[in-house]
């Protein structure tokens, strides 16, 4: 099992400009996140899918939007993009993210830059 | 979700234990006590979690107080790739993972 991927692993955009990040796990699991870090800072929850079909809000979904393609796939969509959205996103997906039960797996993470 | 507490750094040398702590004085009865931690800037790799009673699994031992309103994750045996960030995070409902600073464990030689 290859877990939870994404890609890219690095990019650079320049204000204004538009790109997705994308997700996968193949562990067959219902739920899935996007994060994002801050230099020395911990993780912040952006988006998250509880099932297949299901969207919602985290923390801080300002500038974002989501796609939850099948429940292999969930995309993180930068509209336009802006320099304080550079940062290190992350995956996670969760067998059932509505039990408190079960861990969430984190994919590598896409480095992302914004000039 | 419960906040918790956690030393911002700690030593530890080689092949000794690291006792890593944790308060989460506010838990409620619902709520898991978690432990990821990340190793440079890669993703949070999860370690274990618990209830009430302790845990052990292949990589670490989780010791939860009588009361709850405490931790402990026990690394048996340290290693230099075991130097990370650790997450203590309390987890009750819906998913997401409530990530603090963490405690910077660096494991020396």
């Amino acid at each position: 099992n290859a877990g939870v991927t994404q890609t890219p692993k690095f990019q650079v955009l320049k204000t204004g400009q538009s790109m997705t990040l994308q997700c996968a796990q193949d562990m067959n699991h219902n739920s899935m996140y996007w994060y994002r870090q801050d230099p020395g800072m911990g993780l912040r929850l952006i988006y998250y899918s509880a099932s297949e079909g299901t969207t919602d809000k985290g923390e801080v979904p300002n500038g974002y939007n989501v796609s939850r393609l099948n429940k292999r796939e969930f995309s993180l969509r930068l509209e336009s993009a802006a320099p304080s959205q550079t940062s290190v996103y992350f995956c996670a997906s969760s067998e059932d993210g509505a039990r408190p039960s079960y861990e969430q797996y984190f994919g590598p993470g896409t480095r992302l830059t914004v000039t | 979700d419960a906040k918790t507490t956690q030393p911002p750094s700690m030593d530890c040398a080689e092949g000794r234990a690291a006792n890593l702590p944790c308060n989460h004085s506010t838990i409620s009865g619902n709520e898991y006590v978690y432990w990821y931690r990340q190793i440079h800037s890669q993703g949070p790799q999860y370690i274990i979690h618990g209830l009430k009673n302790n845990e052990t699994n292949e990589m670490a031992s989780l010791i939860i107080t009588e009361d709850r309103k405490s931790s402990t994750l026990i690394l048996p045996h340290a290693t230099l790739r075991d130097t990370a960030v650790y997450y203590c995070i309390v987890k009750r409902s819906q998913g997401n993972l409530i990530f603090g600073k963490g405690t910077k464990l660096s494991v020396k030689p």
